[in-house]
């Protein structure tokens, strides 16, 4: 099984271009979540979707959307891109709610200049 | 005050020796608790749920204080490859929702 995946692994952006993040995980999983990562910060939950169909807005959704429309696949897309977007974003899963574990993806770095 | 609190380091540990990191937590209602391991520009992977009772996985062991409101890990006979970053993980109550510490940092010296 490959996990999750996501692409692209590097990209740089310009401010005001727009890009979408895409994750796929092959486990069958109902919940998938985004991430950002800053540094010396914890992670920062921006989306998560408890099933195909259903997405909600995590800790920071300014300036980002989800969509769910398969069980493996949970893409983030970023309008308008601003420096502040610039992080490692995360995607990960996982069986049952948050008190099960998540599983990452290797992550995409975004610099947005 | 940070919801998820740890003490940055990093801590320098040299190698076969015991290492302990404490994590504060503000939110009295968090029902869950992790402790993820991350590696230098790596995925976070979970090292291990932490249980009211305490709980150990070989060289690892984790301790929940709801009164204080804090969690700790403890690395016994540390190895080179335990050199990592290590997050401190609270569920929120609506179970939906991780809240992350910024992480410990450790490097183990031969």
């Amino acid at each position: 099984n490959a996990g999750v995946t996501q692409t692209p692994k590097f990209r740089i952006l310009k401010i005001g271009q727009s890009m979408t993040l895409q994750c796929t995980q092959d486990m069958n999983h109902n919940y998938m979540y985004w991430y950002r990562q800053d540094p010396g910060m914890g992670l920062k939950l921006i989306y998560y979707s408890v099933g195909a169909g259903i997405t909600d807005k995590g800790e920071v959704p300014n300036g980002y959307n989800v969509s769910r429309s398969t069980t493996e696949d949970f893409p983030l897309r970023l309008e308008l891109a601003a420096p502040s977007q610039t992080s490692v974003y995360f995607c990960a899963s996982s069986r049952r709610d948050s008190t099960d574990t998540q599983y990452f993806g290797p992550g995409t770095r975004l610099t947005v200049l | 005050r940070k919801e998820v609190e740890q003490d940055p380091g990093p801590f320098n540990v040299p190698e076969g020796a015991t290492v302990a990191f404490n994590c504060t937590y503000s939110n009295s209602a968090s029902q869950s608790f992790f402790w993820y391991r991350q590696d230098c520009r790596k995925e976070p992977k979970l090292l291990m749920s932490v249980y009211s009772s305490g709980n150990e996985d070989g060289r690892f062991t984790a301790q929940l204080n709801r009164a204080s409101q804090y969690i700790s890990l403890l690395i016994r006979d540390s190895k080179l490859s335990d050199s990592a970053t290590y997050l401190c993980v609270v569920g929120r109550d609506s179970n939906y929702q991780l809240i992350w510490g910024a992480g410990t940092k450790l490097i183990i010296k031969p």
